[in-house]
C-alpha cells in the first residue's frame, strides 16, 4: 500500500515550456486534490476532484489544468510555465464520505518545480 | 471564502518547555480543524484533529483547544523534545460535501533548543 504517491519529484522548465504532474493513490479515495506551497503562505488549493471524470477549481486555478479519467490518478498539467509557478506541488486525497463531515486528507511527497 | 490566520511564525522553546500555536478562521461554517506537521522537505502528516461538535482533544503530548464563538482553535505541545522541531500548519474546511478543501494558515516554525 503506498498511499499517495507523485511523479516527477524534482523538475527544471523553462519559461513557456509544459509538462504534467502525476499523482496516484491506491487507498480508492473518492476525493483528491492539488495545492501549492510557497514560503511563508502556507499550502493553497489550485484544483481539486470529488470523483472520476469531475474537476473543480480551487484558490488559485489560473495558468493550470487537471484531469481525473481514473480514480486512483489526478493530474495537473501547465500548458506554459511561467516563473511565478516555482513553488513545491504536494497532492493530496481522501476518502470522501457522504455522511459525518470531512475526512482526513494524505499527501504525497510533493513535485519540486522550477521554472527560468 | 474561508480565511486562516496563524501565529507566531516562528516559536523558540527550551526542551521540556510546553509550545502554544494559534488560529483564528473567518468562515463561520467550518467545522473540521486539522493540524499537520511538516519537516524539512518532506510532506504535511497530520498530527490532530477536531470537529466542531467539541471544545478539545488531546493524544498523548499533544492538545488541541476549539473555541467556536470566539473562531479560534489553539495546538498545545508539552514537554517538547528536540524531533518536534518542524513547520506546524493549521487549516479549517467546511466539510461540504462539494469541496471539503482544507483552507491553510501560513505555518509555525518551532525550533526546541536542547
Amino acid at each position: 500500500n503506498a498511499g499517495v504517491t507523485q511523479t516527477p519529484k524534482f523538475r527544471v522548465l523553462k519559461t513557456g515550456q509544459s509538462m504534467t504532474l502525476l499523482c496516484a493513490q491506491d487507498m480508492n479515495h473518492e476525493y483528491m486534490y492539488w495545492y501549492r506551497q510557497d514560503p511563508g503562505m502556507g499550502l493553497r488549493l489550485i484544483h481539486y476532484s470529488v470523483g472520476e471524470g469531475t474537476t473543480a477549481k480551487g484558490e488559485v486555478p489560473d495558468g493550470y489544468n487537471v484531469s481525473r479519467l481514473k480514480k486512483q490518478n489526478f493530474l495537473l498539467g501547465l500548458e506554459s510555465a511561467a516563473p511565478s509557478q516555482t513553488s513545491v506541488y504536494f497532492c493530496a486525497s481522501s476518502y470522501g464520505r457522504l455522511a459525518g463531515g470531512p475526512d482526513t486528507q494524505y499527501f504525497g511527497p510533493g513535485t519540486r518545480l522550477t521554472v527560468l | 471564502g474561508e480565511n486562516v490566520e496563524q501565529h507566531p511564525s516562528t516559536l523558540s522553546v527550551q526542551e521540556g518547555d510546553s509550545a502554544v500555536i494559534k488560529c483564528t478562521y473567518s468562515d463561520s461554517a467550518s467545522n473540521y480543524f486539522p493540524w499537520y506537521k511538516q519537516e524539512l522537505g518532506k510532506r504535511p502528516q497530520l498530527i490532530i484533529d477536531i470537529r466542531s461538535n467539541v471544545g478539545e482533544k488531546k493524544d498523548q503530548r499533544i492538545a488541541v483547544t476549539l473555541n467556536k464563538t470566539a473562531k479560534h482553535f489553539s495546538l498545545h505541545i508539552t514537554e517538547t523534545q528536540p524531533e518536534d522541531s518542524a513547520v506546524y500548519f493549521c487549516a479549517a474546511s467546511t466539510g461540504d460535501t462539494g469541496r471539503r478543501a482544507l483552507t491553510f494558515g501560513s505555518g509555525t516554525r518551532l525550533q526546541v533548543q536542547p
